[in-house]
C-alpha cells in the first residue's frame, strides 16, 4: 500500500535554479493538495487539484506551479528557486466523501541557498 | 476568507485530561477536523465535525459549536506519546481544499 509518494525527500537548490517536486497517490483520489510547513506558520496551501486537468491556487500560489495530467500525479514545480522557498513540503490526496480525511506524502524537505 | 485560532503550545502531565481549543470564522461551513504531528512525520487524521456535539474515538474527542466558531480536542489519559503538534483545520469556501490553523505543540511530561 504505497498511498502518497514524494519524491524527492531531500534536496539543495541554489537561487534561482529549478526544480520539480513529484507526488503521486495510487487511491485513485479526485483531490489532491500541495502545502508548505515552515516553523510557528503551520501548514499553508500553495495549490490544489480537484480532478484531472484542473488545478487551483491556495493562500500562497506565488512562485510555484502545478499541472494535473493524470489522476495519479501532482507535480510542484518551483522555477526560479529563492531562499524564502526554503520549506517542507507536503503532498495530499483525499477521496470523495465527506470525511475529507488527507493522506499526506512523507514530506520533501527543501533548502534554498 | 478564513481564519483559524488556535494557542501554540500547551504542556500537560502524563494521565492527565487536556483540552485544546480552536477558533475559526469561515465564509460557508464545510467541516472542522483535527490532525496530530509528530516531530518530523506527516500530519495524520484525528476526527472530523461537521454538527454540533461532541464525537468520541478512544482517548480522543472532539466538540463543534457552528454558532460560536468554536471546536476543542479533548485528549484523555494523557501518554508521553501524545507530545505532538495538534493542528485544525476546516474546509474551504468550495469545499476542494483544507484550510489549517498555526497548530498547537502539547508537551507530555511525566
Amino acid at each position: 500500500n504505497a498511498g502518497v509518494t514524494q519524491t524527492p525527500k531531500f534536496q539543495v537548490l541554489k537561487t534561482g535554479q529549478s526544480m520539480t517536486l513529484q507526488c503521486a497517490q495510487d487511491m485513485n483520489h479526485e483531490y489532491m493538495s500541495w502545502y508548505r510547513q515552515d516553523p510557528g506558520m503551520g501548514l499553508r496551501l500553495i495549490h490544489y487539484s480537484v480532478g484531472a486537468g484542473i488545478t487551483d491556487q491556495g493562500e500562497v500560489p506565488n512562485g510555484y506551479n502545478v499541472s494535473r495530467s493524470t489522476t495519479e500525479d501532482f507535480p510542484l514545480r518551483l522555477l526560479s528557486a529563492a531562499p524564502s522557498q526554503t520549506s517542507v513540503y507536503f503532498c495530499a490526496s483525499r477521496g470523495r466523501g465527506n470525511t475529507g480525511e488527507l493522506f499526506f506524502g512523507e514530506g520533501s524537505r527543501l533548502t534554498v541557498l | 476568507g478564513q481564519n483559524i485560532d488556535q494557542p501554540t503550545e500547551m504542556t500537560a502531565t502524563e494521565g492527565a485530561i487536556v483540552q485544546i481549543n480552536c477558533t475559526y470564522q469561515t465564509s460557508g461551513f464545510n467541516g472542522l477536523f483535527w490532525y496530530q504531528q509528530h516531530a518530523g512525520e506527516a500530519p495524520t487524521f484525528l476526527s472530523y465535525n461537521v454538527l454540533d456535539g461532541l464525537e468520541e474515538k478512544g482517548r480522543f474527542s472532539s466538540f463543534l459549536s457552528r454558532s460560536k466558531g468554536y471546536s476543542y480536542l479533548l485528549l484523555k489519559e494523557l501518554q508521553m506519546k501524545d507530545s505532538a503538534s495538534y493542528l485544525c483545520a476546516s474546509r474551504n469556501q468550495a469545499g476542494t481544499a483544507l484550510i489549517f490553523g498555526k497548530g498547537t505543540t502539547l508537551s507530555v511530561s511525566s
